[in-house]
């Protein structure tokens, strides 16, 4: 929805760079902020999340960072592999509203 | 553990038909809710239940119906079908609602509406 905006819509990188996907929200009281990975013919899974309470998470070659006074939120991955292509979404707002999504192409 | 489960996987409708799309969960989950994907809009909330004989309406909740007659199961009837509502509904549920827990989705269920 209009509520979470989310960029770009695609992205294309070489096997081993580095993608980044932004999201911004309209809502200041949202405190809780996922990233879901959706494969061909299947439903989202989480990825990592992140509360308003810390700016940055890790897990292995994934990252979220976020700027509360900015309202905005990033997915970081790092040495992308074939199989991180797939379309990934951000929520926020008690996940009511979700990001509109970025395919992500990592080419060999 | 089976986690969520949709039926049917795929369905097609014609107008003013009805049809109930179902979801079940085994995680003893609280909260239950209805999305559906569209190309270029992502996932919009339909509606939602934070408990057995509690539902709410979501961004987009016209032309559904909901009812949460037991923690695990939440069906979503359609009516009277129009070709807008062509798409792919998800169910999703999770330990609390939506603030800080993540959800679990199925995989979905795509519906044709002629």
């Amino acid at each position: 929805g209009e509520n979470v905006e989310q960029h770009p819509s695609t992205l294309s990188v070489q096997e081993g760079d580095s993608a980044v996907i932004k999201c911004t929200y309209s809502d200041s009281a949202s405190n809780y902020f996922p990233w879901y990975k959706q494969e061909l013919g299947k439903g989202p899974q989480l990825i990592i999340d992140i509360r308003s309470n810390v700016g940055e998470k890790k897990d292995q070659r994934i990252a979220v960072t976020l700027n509360k006074t900015a309202k905005h939120f990033s997915l970081h991955i790092t040495e992308t592999q074939p199989e991180d292509s797939a379309v990934y979404f951000c929520a926020a707002e008690k996940q009511f509203y979700f990001g509109t999504g970025t395919s992500l192409t990592v080419i060999p | 553990n089976a986690g969520v489960t949709q039926t049917p996987k795929f369905q097609v409708l014609k107008t003013g038909q009805s049809m109930t799309l179902q979801c079940a969960q085994d995680m003893n989950h609280e909260y239950m809710s209805w999305y559906r994907q569209d190309p270029g809009m992502g996932l919009r909330l339909i509606h939602y239940s934070v408990g057995a004989g509690i539902t709410d309406q979501g961004e987009v909740p016209n032309g559904y119906n909901v009812s949460r007659s037991t923690t695990e199961d939440f069906p979503l009837r359609l009516l009277s079908a129009a070709p807008s509502q062509t798409s792919v509904y998800f169910c999703a549920s999770s330990r609390r609602p939506g603030n800080n827990s993540p959800l679990h989705f199925g995989n979905g269920t795509r519906l044709t509406v002629t």
